[in-house]
């Protein structure tokens, strides 16, 4: 395994509430990505961190932050969670955006908003 | 923005029979990758493709990154049941410091045993 966990795995949560999705990497890669998985669109990305409190903006931002005080940690925020969204969410990461290798990605977080 | 074509959307084969997917874009990239999403996991990298042109093989996996740069294919020879899984597409265009990955809605693979 690649040393990447996200937690929690799985959350429900009420429309309205704040919920932050933790994504923690043991092996010192600079790129960090949260991307959202939804039926029909494939992956992706919401934002992206290229370094400690570095960050900018995916395809997918509105209603959505982020946040990186420590290389190994990144935090997705929906400061007010609404139904839309509801989906699988994945973080990666990677040693630099062009790495032979491409991103490795952790096991993803399921987040129902009712 | 860029967007990755990817087809077929879903498919069901007999086991042991040769599996066949693409990739096709308006943009140009620098590298295609193939992944493969098992259900409940994360999406893990199969194939990389770095050259226009370039083939290259990873068991039963063959992909080829198109001489136009804007297409790629992914065959799986031979299938198994464990096979089953959504295969992704992605393209990377990389310069200074940012590059991020484009995926394709991706292709859903059953088997049949």
């Amino acid at each position: 395994d690649a040393g990447i966990t996200q937690s929690p795995r799985h959350k429900v949560t009420e429309t309205g509430t704040p919920v932050t999705l933790r994504c923690h990497q043991t092996e010192n890669h600079r790129y960090m990505y949260w991307y959202r998985q939804d039926p029909g669109h494939g992956l992706r990305l919401i934002h992206y961190s290229y370094g400690v409190k570095d960050t900018d903006k995916g395809e997918v931002s509105d209603g959505y932050s982020v946040s990186r005080s420590k290389t190994e940690d990144f935090l997705l925020t929906l400061e007010s969670a609404t139904s839309s969204q509801t989906s699988v969410y994945f973080c990666a990461i990677s040693q630099s955006p062009g790495t032979l290798n491409g991103y490795t990605f952790g096991s993803g977080t399921r987040l129902t908003v009712v | 923005g860029q967007q990755l074509n990817q087809s077929p959307q879903s498919m069901f084969i007999q086991e042991g029979e040769d599996v066949s997917m693409n990739c096709t874009s308006s943009s140009i990239f620098n590298t295609w990758l193939w992944y493969k999403q098992d259900p409940g996991e994360g999406p893990v990298l199969l194939i990389a493709l770095y050259k226009a042109g370039e083939l290259t093989s990873n068991g039963r996996l063959t992909a080829q990154f198109g001489i136009t740069r804007k297409d790629s294919f992914l065959n799986i020879s031979a299938s198994i049941p464990s096979d089953v899984g959504i295969y992704f597409c992605a393209g990377l265009n990389y310069g200074g410091s940012q590059g991020n990955l484009i995926f394709g809605k991706g292709t859903k693979l059953s088997v049949k045993p």
